[in-house]
């Protein structure tokens, strides 16, 4: 069964602090995506990453970065933390090719609260 | 992308059969319908997929008619853990490299 885990369930950070979430998933998936999700708003994409060292805007990538240097592994980083980034935020993968919309797998989410 | 449009909300009892629709009528010709169940501080969980007509698995089934412009979700006897959002998304990952968009989702609540 394939698993995405994401480092950490609850997050707390200042202001202005440079923020990582990581993102980790076992089954070789070449395709991961960061979205946040907020009330109300369903789910946002961030950014996503077709292969290593490859990314692509989502809709609201404005103060956020990622990082794929590895094919398991998708960082999403807050370059300064901003109160309006308190949110949770979810992860997923998914394989590359075939007929149809492959399912993405997702994490349990990080909930972030920035004070 | 094709746009799909569904409720905000629905309740329902226990024991009866949920249909959750959903409209995408500028579906494209290689577009796929998929859903997704998302229970409380869990990410979303992938629970059926198809093209036309019906598709069905030990979950739920998928009703798309023959224009495919709209699709139901059925949810045979719900039960109260059957309580999550549900979401409708249409698109193609083998053309090009776009994600799908997920939207707002149906929030389905099963009462007792």
């Amino acid at each position: 069964d394939v698993k995405v885990t994401q480092s950490s369930r609850y997050l707390v950070k200042r202001t202005g602090e440079k923020v990582f979430l990581e993102c980790v998933q076992d089954m070789d998936h070449e395709n991961m995506f960061w979205y946040r999700q907020d009330p109300g708003l369903g789910l946002r994409l961030i950014y996503f990453s077709y292969d290593v060292k490859m990314k692509e805007k989502g809709d609201i990538p404005e103060g956020y970065s990622v990082s794929r240097e590895k094919k398991e592994r998708f960082s999403l980083i807050l370059e300064s933390a901003s109160t309006n980034q308190t949110s949770m935020y979810l992860c997923a993968s998914t394989i590359s090719g075939g007929q149809g919309n492959q399912p993405q797998h997702f994490g349990d989410g990080t909930r972030l609260s920035i004070l | 992308l094709a746009k799909t449009t569904q409720p905000i909300s629905m309740d329902s009892y226990e024991g009866q059969e949920v249909n959750i629709t959903c409209s995408h009528n500028n579906i494209a010709t290689n577009d796929y319908i998929t859903w997704y169940q998302q229970f409380p501080s869990q990410g979303p969980r992938f629970i059926i997929q198809g093209y036309k007509t019906k598709v069905t698995n030990e979950v739920a089934s998928l009703f798309i008619p023959a224009d495919r412009k709209s699709s139901t979700l059925s949810l045979p006897r719900v039960s109260l853990s059957d309580t999550a959002v549900y979401y409708c998304l249409v698109g193609d990952s083998v053309s090009g490299n776009t994600p799908l968009v997920f939207g707002k989702g149906t929030r389905l609540s099963v009462i007792a």
